[in-house]
Formats: C-alpha cells, sequence, structure tokens
C-alpha cells in the first residue's frame, strides 16, 4: 500500500461547479497536509498549508483534514476555467520532514 | 510566494553526455534546496537535500555518483547528471524551504529528454 493515494482522474466539470479533491494515506505519523497546485510543464505552487485536523479556508479554496479516518480534501467553490490543472497532495510527519506526494489529480473546468 | 527559477527548462542530450541544471532561489537566502523528479503520470520523487556548503543527502535508490549535487551558495544549487541515458528523461524540480522545512516553493522544472 502506498503512503499516500489520490484518484488520478482526470476530473472534467462545468465552470462553476463545487470541486471535490481526495487523498488518503496510511502513515499516522503524518500531521501537515499540503495541497499544490501544477499547471502543465511548470513546477507545483503551494495553494494550502495545514495543520493536524480541521478546516481551512482562502477564497474559494478550502482544505479539510480528518487524521481519524486518515483522509483530506481539496474543495474549489464556483470553479473557474483557470482551476484547470493537476492537484497534488503532499503530507510531512513533521515541519522539518521530507514530503510524501500524491501522484496527482487533473481536474479541467470547461467554460 | 517564494520565488525559483531553473535554467534550462528543457534539454535534450545523447546518450552519454552530461547535463548540469541550475536552481536559483532569486528572493531568498535557501539553506536548503530539494531535488525531485517526476515521470509522467506519477508523483514528485524527491531525489536528494541540498544543505549549503556541505554534501547532499540522497534518498534511498539515488545514484550519488551519477546525480551529483552542488549546493556552493545560498542562492544557487545545481544538479548534473552524469553519463545520460534515455531512463534518466523526466522532469526534473528543484525547491527550497520557506518557514518550515515542508513548506517548499518550486522552480518551475527543466524537461531532460535523452536520446
Amino acid at each position: 500500500q502506498k503512503e499516500v493515494e489520490q484518484d488520478p482522474g482526470p476530473l472534467s466539470v462545468p465552470e462553476g461547479a463545487i470541486v471535490s479533491l481526495n487523498c488518503t494515506y496510511s502513515n499516522s505519523a503524518f500531521q501537515y497536509f499540503m495541497w499544490y497546485r501544477q499547471y502543465s510543464r511548470k513546477g507545483p505552487e503551494l495553494l494550502m498549508y495545514t495543520y493536524s485536523s480541521g478546516n481551512k479556508e482562502d477564497g474559494r479554496f478550502t482544505a479539510q483534514v480528518d487524521k481519524s479516518s486518515k483522509y483530506i480534501s481539496l474543495f474549489i467553490r464556483d470553479s473557474q476555467p483557470s482551476d484547470s490543472a493537476t492537484y497534488l497532495c503532499a503530507m510531512s510527519a513533521g515541519a522539518n520532514s521530507k514530503l510524501t506526494f500524491g501522484k496527482g489529480i487533473t481536474l479541467s473546468v470547461r467554460p | 510566494g517564494a520565488v525559483v527559477s531553473q535554467h534550462p527548462s528543457w534539454v535534450i542530450c545523447k546518450s552519454g553526455t552530461s547535463v548540469k541544471i541550475e536552481c536559483r532561489s532569486l528572493d531568498f537566502q535557501a539553506t536548503t534546496m530539494f531535488w525531485y523528479r517526476q515521470f509522467p503520470k506519477q508523483s514528485l520523487m524527491l531525489m536528494a537535500t541540498s544543505n549549503e556548503g556541505s554534501k547532499a543527502t540522497y534518498e534511498q535508490g539515488v545514484e550519488k555518483d551519477k546525480f551529483l549535487i552542488n549546493h556552493a551558495s545560498l542562492t544557487l544549487s545545481t544538479l548534473t547528471v552524469t553519463s545520460a541515458h534515455p531512463e534518466d528523461s523526466s522532469f526534473y524540480i528543484c525547491s527550497h524551504s520557506g518557514r518550515a522545512y515542508n513548506e517548499q516553493f518550486f522552480g518551475p522544472g527543466t524537461r531532460l529528454t535523452v536520446l
């Protein structure tokens, strides 16, 4: 079993839809959870950085962490064509620990 | 977020040659930089952690004699792929940490194709 599992998709939604992206993990030591957005042929861009369980909101993006279920989510409200990208989840056990990434899911938002 | 540049953005080389990739931190003095490799439709895999002024720490399975890393200053780390082969063709991405080791800012990546 991989440490971090992420449905590779692809996922296609109409503009304005609410998007839900998810990752599961097996390592209970993970305490920090991140979401990165990666446009084609570009490096990942940090979207959300959270610690432990709970919700964090930033504009149209909400990150949720459920450590009891080892499940994290990223919600995108009012999705836009510019949100079309690959979204990767990443996790680490500590602030000074290396990141473990999911495979990424490719999202396409249709105008 | 921090600004990280990489050069070149893409490179094509013949099998057996060496290729150097530069990673620059443009607005941050990066004590620690990271090198990742990403194959198509795969996740980013950490290759090595590069510390300024000291030897890099390589992940298990990464050949340190093949992937030479130099971090001579707080703004520059280089990755040299020596005697490249077609199986080394990949997307190489560097990053540096921000306030925390795990808060990383990535460069735009370098696509290496070995013929």
